[in-house]
């Protein structure tokens, strides 16, 4: 298994609250992904990072910014929690995709937004 | 962009028979990877076979093969010999070869298998 962890595995929060999800890898990949679970939607990407410093968003980020100051973790920052971002949050992890066509992904965290 | 459509929430199938998940998706691209992912209860996203859209042979991974049809856009996992720890919500995926190839998945399948 591709050394993955995301803390915390879960969490409950107030609206308007900030939050941040903290994704760890000890694969030293270079791009790394969050998304985003929910019924009916399958997963769905909220940003994504192809180096230190280095990102840009998905299709979901609005309320969502991240950041990656090292290779091995990348941040997921609520800044001001509602309702509509309760949900199971996924981080994956890539090698460069010319050389693999498979993103190993996390164990999820599920954050209640109250 | 592209889309990726499963149109079966939720399937069963006997212990030890054959079952097929259905997947299509559009895209314009001709070069692309296509996924099926399996998700148990415990929510850790399992890859179970891929396939290279330049590659006409279908994929196989011991009892699951695929059916995919170029042409018709249709990416359809068979799984053979059910067993009761097959029984998860089954995602269909695709990945672009372009910018950061991230990817794009259907809404999900869930497999109930009855002993």
């Amino acid at each position: 298994d591709a050394g993955i962890t995301q803390s915390p595995r879960h969490k409950v929060t107030e609206t308007g609250t900030p939050v941040t999800l903290r994704c760890h890898q000890t694969e030293n990949h270079r791009y790394m992904y969050w998304y985003r679970q929910d019924p009916g939607h399958g997963l769905r990407l909220i940003h994504y990072s192809y180096g230190v410093k280095d990102t840009d968003k998905g299709e979901v980020s609005d309320g969502y910014s991240v950041s990656r100051s090292k290779t091995e973790d990348f941040l997921l920052t609520l800044e001001s929690a509602t309702s509509s971002q309760t949900s199971v949050y996924f981080c994956a992890i890539s090698e460069e995709p010319v050389l693999t066509d498979t993103q190993y992904f996390g164990p999820g965290t599920r954050l209640t937004v109250l | 962009a592209q889309t990726v459509t499963q149109s079966q929430p939720e399937m069963s199938v006997q212990e030890a028979e054959t079952v097929t998940l259905s997947c299509t998706y559009d895209t314009s691209e001709s070069d692309y990877y296509l996924f099926w992912y399996k998700q148990p209860p415990s929510r850790q996203m399992i890859l179970v076979i891929r396939q290279e859209a330049y590659k006409q042979q279908n994929a196989t991974e011991n009892r699951f093969s695929v059916n995919f049809q170029k042409a018709a856009k249709s990416f359809s996992l068979k799984i053979s010999d059910s067993q009761l720890g097959d029984a998860a919500m089954y995602f269909c995926a695709y990945r672009s070869l372009q910018g950061a190839q991230k990817l794009v998945f259907g809404q999900g399948t869930r497999l109930t298998i009855n002993p």
